[in-house]
C-alpha cells in the first residue's frame, strides 16, 4: 500500500464548476499537508499548507484536512480554465523528517 | 528575488555518461531538497541538504548518485554511468529553515539516449 493514494484522473469539468480533489494516507505519523499545483514542463507551486483537521480558505481555493479519517482534500470554485494543471498532495511527518511524501498527482482540465 | 533556479533545463546522456544538476537555492535559503519525478507518476523524495552537510538520502540509489551542497555555489547531483531507467524531471527544492515551506524550481529534464 502506497503511503499517499490520489486518484491519477484525468478530470475535466466545465468552466464554473466546483472541483474536488482528493488524497487518502496511511501513516498517522503524517501532520503537516500541501497542495502543489503543476503546469506541464514547469515545476510545482505550492498553493495551500495546512497542519491541523479543519478546513483553510483562500479566495477560490478550501484545503479539508480530516485526520481521523486520514483523508484530504482540495475544493476550487468557480474553476478557471487557468485552473487547468495537475494538482499534488504533498505530507509530511512531523519535525526531524523532512521530506515530503507526495500523491501521484490529478491531472485537471477546465473546459471553457 | 528570483527563485530557485536549475540548470540545465535539458540534459541528453548517452547510456554511461555523467550527469550533473545543479540548483541554486533561493536567497537565504540553505536547506535543498532533490526530488524525482517519473513519467506518469509523482515526486519521490532523493535527498536533504544542508550547506555542507547530507541530513537525509534515504531515498538516493546507493549506487552512481551522489549529491553535495558545497559552501559556496550550487547543490549537484550527480548521477553516474547512466542507464536509461534514469530519464526523469529532477526537481529541486529550497526552504529557509527545517520543517519549513519547500520552494520548487523548474526541474532538469534528463534524457538518456
Amino acid at each position: 500500500q502506497k503511503e499517499v493514494e490520489q486518484d491519477p484522473g484525468p478530470l475535466s469539468v466545465p468552466e464554473g464548476a466546483i472541483v474536488s480533489l482528493n488524497c487518502t494516507y496511511s501513516n498517522s505519523a503524517f501532520q503537516y499537508f500541501m497542495w502543489y499545483r503543476q503546469y506541464s514542463r514547469k515545476g510545482p507551486e505550492l498553493l495551500m499548507y495546512t497542519y491541523s483537521s479543519g478546513n483553510k480558505e483562500d479566495g477560490r481555493f478550501t484545503a479539508q484536512v480530516d485526520k481521523s479519517s486520514k483523508y484530504i482534500s482540495l475544493f476550487i470554485r468557480d474553476s478557471q480554465p487557468s485552473d487547468s494543471a495537475t494538482y499534488l498532495c504533498a505530507i509530511r511527518s512531523n519535525s526531524g523528517n523532512e521530506k515530503l511524501t507526495f500523491g501521484t498527482g490529478t491531472r485537471l482540465t477546465i473546459i471553457p | 528575488n528570483a527563485g530557485v533556479m536549475q540548470n540545465p533545463r535539458h540534459l541528453v546522456r548517452r547510456r554511461g555518461q555523467e550527469a550533473r544538476l545543479r540548483c541554486s537555492p533561493m536567497k537565504g535559503h540553505s536547506h535543498v531538497y532533490w526530488y524525482r519525478q517519473l513519467p506518469e507518476e509523482g515526486l519521490k523524495f532523493m535527498v536533504y541538504l544542508q550547506k555542507e552537510n547530507i541530513i537525509d538520502e534515504s531515498g538516493m540509489p546507493k549506487e552512481r548518485f551522489s549529491a553535495e551542497f558545497p559552501k559556496e555555489g550550487p547543490s549537484i547531483l550527480r548521477i553516474q554511468q547512466v542507464v536509461r531507467g534514469d530519464s526523469a524531471a529532477y526537481f529541486c527544492a529550497s526552504s529557509p529553515i527545517a520543517a519549513d515551506t519547500q520552494y520548487f524550481g523548474p526541474g532538469t529534464r534528463l534524457t538518456v539516449l
